[in-house]
């Protein structure tokens, strides 16, 4: 299957600051790739699809780059809503997987 | 407006069997293929299923391979996931996603296994 390892855990920033998240994948997956923000005890919401497409409604400062094995997710200036935890996930091949997720937390 | 809602979560014992229910409105669920994402308390997220919905494949996770079964009922506009012979380790909060890209999901369902 494949295997992608989201990095870092953990990003400890501030609000207003960049965030640049990275998932990398075991092998190609081409821009199969999606990111998922979950705030506490809600339920995961798509923000990137395709690997650079935003999904509906979500904000410009939320960006998605890369195909093959190395994707970012990149907030610009993060607003207080922001600080979640973010996942990535493959829809290549069979099984789909998630990465272990980054959690952006408030400094 | 799309809805997805989960129902068929609670307490099982170890062995036992629960069928969860995705109920969907706001587009037809025969067009688009459909998923079920759990995640174990305090854990990340795991692909559980899938059913196309072109052709009605379906798919499974290593993990539950043999003992669950994703299905629909296009007339009733709901997703199906029935689970045999349940382990402690299947416990979680299990989600349906709607499409290739998971761009709706629903709010969840608890299913606890513990004798």
């Amino acid at each position: 299957e494949v295997v992608l390892t989201q990095s870092p855990p953990t990003l400890s920033l501030s609000p207003g600051d960049r965030a640049t998240l990275s998932c990398r994948a075991s092998e190609s997956v081409g821009t199969y790739l999606g990111w998922y923000q979950q705030r506490p005890g809600q339920a995961p919401r798509l923000l990137i699809y395709e690997a650079s497409n935003r999904a509906t409604g979500i904000p410009t400062r939320f960006s998605g780059s890369g195909s093959g094995t190395d994707f970012t997710l990149t907030i610009s200036s993060l607003e207080p809503e922001d600080f979640a935890v973010y996942y990535c996930q493959q829809r290549s091949r069979w099984p789909r997987t998630f990465g272990r997720g980054t959690k952006v937390a408030i400094k | 407006e799309v809805q997805l809602l989960e129902s068929g979560g609670g307490l099982v014992q170890p062995g036992g069997s629960l069928r969860l229910s995705c109920g969907v409105s706001g587009f037809t669920l025969s067009s688009r293929s459909m998923s079920w994402v759990r995640q174990a308390p305090g854990k990340g997220l795991e692909w559980v299923s899938a059913i196309s919905g072109s052709d009605g494949s379906t798919y499974y996770a290593d993990s539950v391979k043999g003992r669950f079964t994703i299905s629909r009922d296009n007339s009733k506009n709901t997703l199906y996931l029935q689970m045999n012979s349940l382990r402690v380790e299947d416990t979680a909060v299990y989600y349906c996603a709607k499409g290739g890209d998971y761009e709706y999901w629903g709010q969840g369902s608890l299913v606890t296994v513990s004798s």
